[in-house]
């Protein structure tokens, strides 16, 4: 079964310490993943794309196959990063369906 | 410049009331889905569309009906509401039938059935 799991409902780190949000999958193909953000009062936005290997607003995520994971990363986190984060896969088929984890929130204090 | 619309935001509903939960996109995007979120529940798939006259159910289809008659609308429809359908729905549209463009969403819609 195609799965995505976030073990974490909360992480609260302080402003400047290292971040990281733990995702894993369950897919048996070559998946497709990626990490969406959804500010307070603000719609859910594409954050990262693994396919990409792009780093944007200083998050990073690297695929590790052998582990079936996707953690987000980022070295000094800020107070603006505090936000809720969802971990997605492309399911199989054509038809681009998204299998959303259950979503961490990342509470940043100064 | 619009992207997903979708209305309206907030809606309060009596059990056994009917609504329309409106998406319309602009970005010609043939790929179209509807998804709750309940809290510490992530986003669950409703219904989705992969064109015109193309729907077809998602994991939590159950109490929803949805209908694409055009490219740029795919309106939800609850029938007979239930407080189980309290939840905040999303409407995203996709560019890519594999998904690697990944999501544009709309703003949501806060539905409370009482």
């Amino acid at each position: 079964a195609q799965r995505v799991t976030q073990p974490e409902k909360l992480l609260s780190v302080f402003k400047g310490a290292p971040v990281e949000l733990k995702c894993n999958y369950s897919y048996s193909g070559s998946p497709e993943l990626f990490w969406y953000v959804q500010y307070s009062r603000q719609r859910l936005q594409l954050l990262l794309r693994h396919i990409s290997r792009e780093s944007i607003k200083g998050f990073t995520a690297d695929l590790n196959k052998g582990e079936t994971s996707f953690h987000l990363k980022k070295p000094f986190a800020q107070e603006e990063d505090s936000a809720m984060y969802y971990c997605a896969l492309s399911g199989s088929g054509n038809t681009g369906k998204l299998i959303f984890g259950q979503g961490t929130t990342l509470q940043v204090k100064p | 410049n619009a992207g997903v619309t979708q209305t309206p935001k907030f809606r309060i509903l009596k059990i056994g009331q009917s609504m329309t939960l409106q998406c319309t996109q602009d970005m010609n995007h043939n790929y179209m889905y509807w998804y709750r979120q309940d809290p510490g529940m992530g986003l669950k798939l409703i219904y989705y569309s992969v064109g015109a006259g193309i729907t077809d159910k998602g994991e939590v289809p159950n109490g929803y009906n949805v209908s694409r008659s055009t490219t740029e609308d795919f309106p939800l429809r609850l029938e007979l509401a239930a407080p189980s359908q309290t939840s905040v729905y999303f409407c995203a549209s996709s560019y890519s039938k594999q998904g690697g463009y990944g999501y544009t969403f709309g703003s949501g819609t806060r539905l409370t059935v009482v």
